[in-house]
Protein backbone atom coordinates (compact mmCIF):
# COMPACT_ATOMS: atom_id res chain seq x y z
CA UNK A 1 0.00 0.00 0.00
CA UNK A 2 1.09 3.38 -1.54
CA UNK A 3 2.80 5.79 1.56
CA UNK A 4 0.25 8.47 -0.14
CA UNK A 5 -3.51 7.98 -0.22
CA UNK A 6 -5.36 9.58 -2.09
CA UNK A 7 -9.54 9.67 -2.80
CA UNK A 8 -11.49 9.20 -4.62
CA UNK A 9 -10.07 6.72 -7.05
CA UNK A 10 -12.30 8.38 -9.64
CA UNK A 11 -15.05 11.00 -9.77
CA UNK A 12 -17.38 12.47 -11.97
CA UNK A 13 -18.26 15.97 -11.89
CA UNK A 14 -20.87 18.46 -13.90
CA UNK A 15 -19.29 21.45 -15.19
CA UNK A 16 -21.49 23.21 -12.12
CA UNK A 17 -20.85 21.30 -9.40
CA UNK A 18 -18.20 21.47 -6.11
CA UNK A 19 -16.01 18.58 -5.31
CA UNK A 20 -12.96 17.87 -3.36
CA UNK A 21 -10.43 15.86 -3.70
CA UNK A 22 -8.51 14.39 -0.45
CA UNK A 23 -4.78 13.25 -0.21
CA UNK A 24 -3.18 12.11 2.94
CA UNK A 25 0.88 10.82 3.38
CA UNK A 26 1.76 8.78 6.12
CA UNK A 27 5.76 9.37 5.26
CA UNK A 28 6.16 12.07 7.61
CA UNK A 29 7.20 14.27 4.91
CA UNK A 30 6.86 18.00 4.92
CA UNK A 31 6.37 19.25 1.61
CA UNK A 32 3.17 18.09 -0.29
CA UNK A 33 1.99 18.72 -4.16
CA UNK A 34 -0.51 18.59 -7.05
CA UNK A 35 0.28 17.44 -10.06
CA UNK A 36 -1.90 16.97 -13.38
CA UNK A 37 -1.37 14.34 -15.89
CA UNK A 38 -3.42 14.87 -18.84
CA UNK A 39 -2.65 11.79 -21.98
CA UNK A 40 0.11 12.39 -23.79
CA UNK A 41 1.37 15.14 -22.04
CA UNK A 42 3.88 15.87 -19.35
CA UNK A 43 2.84 15.81 -15.33
CA UNK A 44 1.87 19.48 -14.93
CA UNK A 45 3.14 20.44 -11.43
CA UNK A 46 0.00 22.78 -9.69
CA UNK A 47 0.51 23.41 -6.53
CA UNK A 48 3.61 22.93 -3.97
CA UNK A 49 3.03 23.06 -0.02
CA UNK A 50 6.03 22.97 2.40
CA UNK A 51 4.91 22.79 6.50
CA UNK A 52 1.22 23.85 5.05
CA UNK A 53 2.47 27.27 3.68
CA UNK A 54 1.78 27.32 -0.26
CA UNK A 55 5.39 28.14 -2.01
CA UNK A 56 4.04 27.60 -5.30
CA UNK A 57 1.00 28.20 -8.05
CA UNK A 58 1.93 27.15 -11.04
CA UNK A 59 -0.70 29.89 -12.77
CA UNK A 60 -3.48 27.60 -12.34
CA UNK A 61 -7.46 28.87 -12.60
CA UNK A 62 -9.01 29.87 -9.44
CA UNK A 63 -11.42 27.06 -10.00
CA UNK A 64 -8.95 24.62 -8.05
CA UNK A 65 -8.54 25.63 -4.71
CA UNK A 66 -5.86 24.28 -2.80
CA UNK A 67 -6.08 23.36 0.80
CA UNK A 68 -3.66 21.97 3.71
CA UNK A 69 -4.24 21.76 7.19
CA UNK A 70 -1.36 20.03 7.94
CA UNK A 71 1.65 18.67 6.57
CA UNK A 72 0.13 15.09 6.31
CA UNK A 73 -2.92 16.57 4.73
CA UNK A 74 -3.60 18.04 1.29
CA UNK A 75 -6.95 18.78 -0.63
CA UNK A 76 -7.45 20.24 -3.84
CA UNK A 77 -11.42 21.40 -4.27
CA UNK A 78 -12.76 22.11 -7.31
CA UNK A 79 -15.42 24.11 -8.55
CA UNK A 80 -17.21 25.28 -12.29
CA UNK A 81 -15.02 22.91 -14.06
CA UNK A 82 -14.46 22.56 -18.01
CA UNK A 83 -14.24 19.31 -19.94
CA UNK A 84 -10.76 20.10 -20.36
CA UNK A 85 -9.72 19.53 -16.67
CA UNK A 86 -10.89 15.99 -17.04
CA UNK A 87 -7.16 14.49 -15.65
CA UNK A 88 -5.63 12.10 -13.40
CA UNK A 89 -4.54 14.74 -10.68
CA UNK A 90 -1.79 13.13 -9.12
CA UNK A 91 -0.83 13.83 -5.10
CA UNK A 92 3.23 13.41 -4.48
CA UNK A 93 5.22 14.14 -1.41
CA UNK A 94 8.51 14.83 -0.37
CA UNK A 95 11.02 15.07 2.66
CA UNK A 96 11.51 18.78 1.88
CA UNK A 97 11.01 20.63 -1.33
CA UNK A 98 13.45 21.62 -4.22
CA UNK A 99 15.98 18.59 -3.69
CA UNK A 100 17.14 15.52 -5.29
CA UNK A 101 17.95 14.03 -1.95
CA UNK A 102 13.71 14.25 -1.43
CA UNK A 103 12.60 12.49 -4.09
CA UNK A 104 8.40 12.56 -4.87
CA UNK A 105 6.25 9.82 -3.54
CA UNK A 106 3.07 9.85 -5.27
CA UNK A 107 -0.23 8.74 -4.55
CA UNK A 108 -1.98 6.54 -7.15
CA UNK A 109 -4.19 9.36 -8.55
CA UNK A 110 -8.08 10.57 -9.09
CA UNK A 111 -9.49 9.77 -12.35
CA UNK A 112 -11.59 13.05 -12.76
CA UNK A 113 -13.96 13.40 -15.51
CA UNK A 114 -15.80 16.77 -16.20
CA UNK A 115 -19.26 16.03 -18.20
CA UNK B 1 12.02 23.16 -28.69
CA UNK B 2 10.10 21.52 -25.57
CA UNK B 3 12.45 21.75 -22.72
CA UNK B 4 12.17 17.80 -22.70
CA UNK B 5 11.44 14.96 -25.43
CA UNK B 6 10.07 11.69 -25.00
CA UNK B 7 8.73 9.76 -27.61
CA UNK B 8 5.19 8.31 -25.99
CA UNK B 9 5.47 5.34 -27.84
CA UNK B 10 3.71 2.36 -27.40
CA UNK B 11 6.95 0.44 -27.49
CA UNK B 12 5.94 -3.37 -27.90
CA UNK B 13 8.92 -5.82 -27.50
CA UNK B 14 8.89 -9.77 -26.84
CA UNK B 15 10.29 -10.74 -23.24
CA UNK B 16 13.64 -10.89 -22.58
CA UNK B 17 14.41 -8.75 -25.23
CA UNK B 18 16.64 -5.27 -24.44
CA UNK B 19 14.49 -2.10 -24.50
CA UNK B 20 15.95 0.99 -24.68
CA UNK B 21 13.96 4.25 -23.80
CA UNK B 22 15.35 7.66 -24.35
CA UNK B 23 14.49 11.88 -23.56
CA UNK B 24 16.47 14.35 -25.09
CA UNK B 25 16.51 18.11 -23.28
CA UNK B 26 17.35 21.36 -24.29
CA UNK B 27 18.68 22.92 -21.09
CA UNK B 28 22.09 22.50 -20.52
CA UNK B 29 21.32 23.85 -16.36
CA UNK B 30 19.95 20.18 -16.02
CA UNK B 31 21.90 18.73 -13.42
CA UNK B 32 20.63 15.52 -12.13
CA UNK B 33 18.13 12.91 -14.21
CA UNK B 34 15.61 10.65 -12.92
CA UNK B 35 13.08 7.60 -14.58
CA UNK B 36 10.04 7.07 -12.89
CA UNK B 37 7.95 3.81 -13.96
CA UNK B 38 3.92 4.44 -13.46
CA UNK B 39 2.20 0.99 -14.10
CA UNK B 40 -1.22 0.99 -15.01
CA UNK B 41 -3.47 3.12 -12.02
CA UNK B 42 -1.12 3.43 -10.37
CA UNK B 43 1.36 6.65 -9.62
CA UNK B 44 4.66 7.19 -10.80
CA UNK B 45 7.67 6.03 -8.41
CA UNK B 46 11.35 6.60 -8.70
CA UNK B 47 13.30 3.84 -10.46
CA UNK B 48 16.64 5.18 -10.88
CA UNK B 49 18.38 9.15 -10.85
CA UNK B 50 21.85 10.20 -11.36
CA UNK B 51 23.76 12.90 -11.60
CA UNK B 52 26.78 12.84 -13.88
CA UNK B 53 27.97 11.80 -17.45
CA UNK B 54 28.16 7.89 -17.69
CA UNK B 55 26.32 5.08 -16.60
CA UNK B 56 24.60 3.77 -13.88
CA UNK B 57 23.16 -0.09 -12.94
CA UNK B 58 20.76 -1.53 -10.60
CA UNK B 59 20.39 -5.24 -11.29
CA UNK B 60 18.72 -5.43 -15.05
CA UNK B 61 18.11 -1.75 -15.60
CA UNK B 62 21.01 0.80 -16.62
CA UNK B 63 20.16 4.45 -16.82
CA UNK B 64 22.88 6.67 -19.14
CA UNK B 65 23.71 10.11 -19.30
CA UNK B 66 25.35 11.66 -22.28
CA UNK B 67 25.31 16.15 -21.27
CA UNK B 68 27.40 16.69 -24.72
CA UNK B 69 24.54 15.25 -26.44
CA UNK B 70 21.94 16.03 -23.95
CA UNK B 71 20.40 12.53 -24.66
CA UNK B 72 19.79 10.11 -21.77
CA UNK B 73 18.86 6.61 -22.05
CA UNK B 74 17.19 3.40 -19.60
CA UNK B 75 17.84 0.67 -20.79
CA UNK B 76 16.08 -2.91 -19.20
CA UNK B 77 17.67 -6.07 -20.10
CA UNK B 78 15.80 -9.27 -20.14
CA UNK B 79 12.84 -7.80 -19.98
CA UNK B 80 10.09 -9.13 -18.40
CA UNK B 81 6.17 -8.91 -18.69
CA UNK B 82 6.05 -7.20 -15.55
CA UNK B 83 8.04 -4.57 -16.39
CA UNK B 84 4.86 -3.29 -18.78
CA UNK B 85 4.46 0.19 -17.76
CA UNK B 86 5.04 3.73 -18.73
CA UNK B 87 8.04 5.06 -18.17
CA UNK B 88 8.96 8.67 -17.40
CA UNK B 89 12.05 10.41 -17.66
CA UNK B 90 12.64 14.19 -15.55
CA UNK B 91 15.58 16.63 -14.96
CA UNK B 92 16.35 18.79 -12.61
CA UNK B 93 18.53 21.95 -11.53
CA UNK B 94 19.04 23.99 -8.74
CA UNK B 95 18.01 23.70 -5.39
CA UNK B 96 15.48 25.37 -2.69
CA UNK B 97 13.27 27.77 -4.11
CA UNK B 98 15.00 27.48 -7.00
CA UNK B 99 14.47 24.25 -7.96
CA UNK B 100 13.21 23.51 -11.26
CA UNK B 101 11.42 19.14 -12.21
CA UNK B 102 10.85 18.81 -15.37
CA UNK B 103 9.04 15.27 -16.60
CA UNK B 104 8.93 14.24 -20.33
CA UNK B 105 5.52 12.79 -21.56
CA UNK B 106 6.08 9.09 -20.46
CA UNK B 107 7.14 5.70 -23.22
CA UNK B 108 4.52 3.25 -22.74
CA UNK B 109 5.80 -0.34 -22.87
CA UNK B 110 4.65 -3.43 -23.17
CA UNK B 111 6.47 -6.64 -22.26
CA UNK B 112 4.87 -9.63 -24.66
CA UNK B 113 5.32 -13.29 -22.90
Amino acid sequence: ETGVTQTPRHLVMGMTNKKSLKCEQHLGHNAMYWYKQSAKKPLELMFVYNFKEQTENNSVPSRFSPECPNSSHLFLHLHTLQPEDSALYLCASSHRTGAISSPLHFGNGTRLTVT
Amino acid sequence: QKEVEQDPGPLSVPEGAIVSLNCTYSNSAFQYFMWYRQYSRKGPELLMYTYSSGNKEDGRFTAQVDKSSKYISLFIRDSQPSDSATYLCAMSWGGGSNYKLTFGKGTLLTVNP
